[in-house]
């Protein structure tokens, strides 16, 4: 079964700086990659997913990521951060369970809070 | 287009009573179907996770129950509800394959 190991509890950084959020999976034959963002008291919107192609994946708000095999990572990056990015980042990989069933595991999430 | 429904939104219940959280899902079907529970610091923790009607993994043991009776709607019981059964309760669907998952906005959970 796959896991996810998100690095950083907590991160946090001053407006207008770059941010870069660490995710490390476990390996597997076939990576099916994501980031979510979670607002206090909301559920989880999909901020990006590599799922086959390039590696480099953008996503809304400006964020990206990029899925590094030999690494087993898949960090997320934004070059200038708002206000309003602070939230709680997750990172997630799709375990095949079997025929086209597959599981979502998450990683315990990084705060990411934005200081003026 | 698909839509995720989840409620209560939030819900406070004494120790020993019972729990019925509901979940639905709209425009689309034979969706897998998920229960998350996230608690501070933990991330989110898959609790039962559906591929059918009538279908339902569990992934942890635990208080917990959950029942799928018809194909858009998963349902997560308890009898007797424990003070560690407090938390945030995430409903998600996805279809078969390894695409995205489309949550509900959550029902927090407060057992006292």
């Amino acid at each position: 079964a796959q896991s996810v190991t998100q690095l950083d509890s907590q991160v946090p950084v001053f407006e207008e700086a770059p941010v870069e959020l660490r995710c490390n999976y476990s390996s597997s034959v076939s990576v099916y990659l994501f980031w979510y963002v979670q607002y206090p008291n909301q559920g989880l919107q999909l901020l990006l997913k590599y799922l086959s192609g390039s590696t480099l994946v953008k996503g809304i708000n400006g964020f990206e990521a990029e899925f590094n095999k030999s690494q087993t990572s898949f960090h997320l990056r934004k070059p200038s951060v708002h206000i309003s990015d602070t939230a709680e980042y997750f990172c997630a990989v799709n375990d095949k369970r079997g025929g086209s069933n597959y599981k979502l595991t998450f990683g315990k999430g990084t705060l990411l809070t934005v200081n003026p | 287009s698909q839509t995720i429904h989840q409620w209560p939104a939030t819900l406070v219940q004494p120790v020993g009573s019972p729990l019925s959280l509901e979940c639905t899902v709209e425009g689309t079907s034979n969706p897998n179907l998920y229960w998350y529970r996230q608690a501070a610091g933990r991330g989110l923790q898959l609790l039962f996770y559906s591929v059918g009607i009538g279908q339902i993994s569990s992934e942890v043991p635990q208080n917990l129950s959950a029942s799928r009776p018809q194909d858009r709607q998963f349902i997560l019981s308890s009898k007797k509800l424990l003070l560690s059964d407090s938390g945030f309760y995430l409903c998600a669907w996805s279809s078969k394959g390894p695409g995205k998952a489309f949550f509900g906005q959550g029902t927090r959970l407060t057992v006292v």
